[in-house]
């Protein structure tokens, strides 16, 4: 079974700044997807990135960006520039390449707080 | 924000009662799935619908049930509420199966059981 793990439950950012946040799986397969949730206040799950293992090159969206290393199975967010509207918690999520299993596993997640 | 809803926003029922959770997803999305978030924890999978069938269940006991309906809504049931059960249950929806597609989830119902 495939499994996630966040080692930082709390994170803190001076606004403007630049913060990472970590992130390691394990897993046997070879072809899956990786995934950064934001969660805010308002509950809603919103998808901030995502990677396709079989791809080498890091993917950004904007102000996020990953560091995927596949054979330390470590997928770390960074996020710069924050923003007072980044406040939240972030998940990690994984999800198997194999056609019809569309389960996402989660991360217990890491808060994050913008300092004005 | 997407238009995946739920309803009601919060519910506090009885141990030992049943409850019925409602997700409506976008319109023309095939799939969906439910997730349980306990307080502090990540999400936990319980099941998937893909065109009113089942496709794939987490470590949930029987008493976790789901209805899809053609209408692109559905439904979580829990039969013999246990105070565990307390947690929030989110909904999520995709157009089709595939990894090409992105799951959207819905704002959750916050579930307390006394």
């Amino acid at each position: 079974a495939q499994t996630v793990t966040q080692s930082q439950p709390e994170m803190s950012v001076q606004e403007a700044e630049t913060v990472t946040l970590s992130c390691t799986y394990d897993t046997s397969e070879s072809d899956y997807y990786l995934f950064w949730y934001k969660q805010p206040p308002s509950r809603q799950m919103i998808l901030v990135i995502r990677q396709e293992a079989y791809k080498q090159q890091n993917a950004t969206e904007n102000r996020f960006s990953v560091n995927f290393q596949k054979a330390a199975k470590s997928f770390s967010l960074k996020i710069s520039d924050s923003q007072l509207g980044d406040a939240a918690m972030y998940f990690c999520a994984y999800r198997s390449g194999d056609f019809g299993n569309e389960k996402l596993t989660f991360g217990t997640g890491t808060r994050l707080t913008i300092i004005p | 924000e997407t238009g995946v809803t739920q309803s009601p926003t919060h519910l506090i029922k009885t141990r030992g009662q049943q409850v019925t959770l409602r997700c409506s997803s976008q319109s023309g999305h095939n799939t969906v799935s439910w997730y349980q978030q306990a307080l502090g924890q990540g999400p936990q999978f319980i099941f998937q619908y893909y065109r009113e069938e089942e496709n794939g269940r987490g470590n949930f006991p029987p008493r976790f049930s789901g209805l899809q309906f053609p209408n692109y809504s559905s439904e979580l049931n829990v039969n013999a509420l246990e105070l565990d059960d307390s947690a929030l249950y989110l909904c999520a929806s995709s157009p089709d199966m595939g990894q090409a597609y992105e799951q959207y989830f819905g704002p959750g119902t916050r579930l307390t059981v006394t």
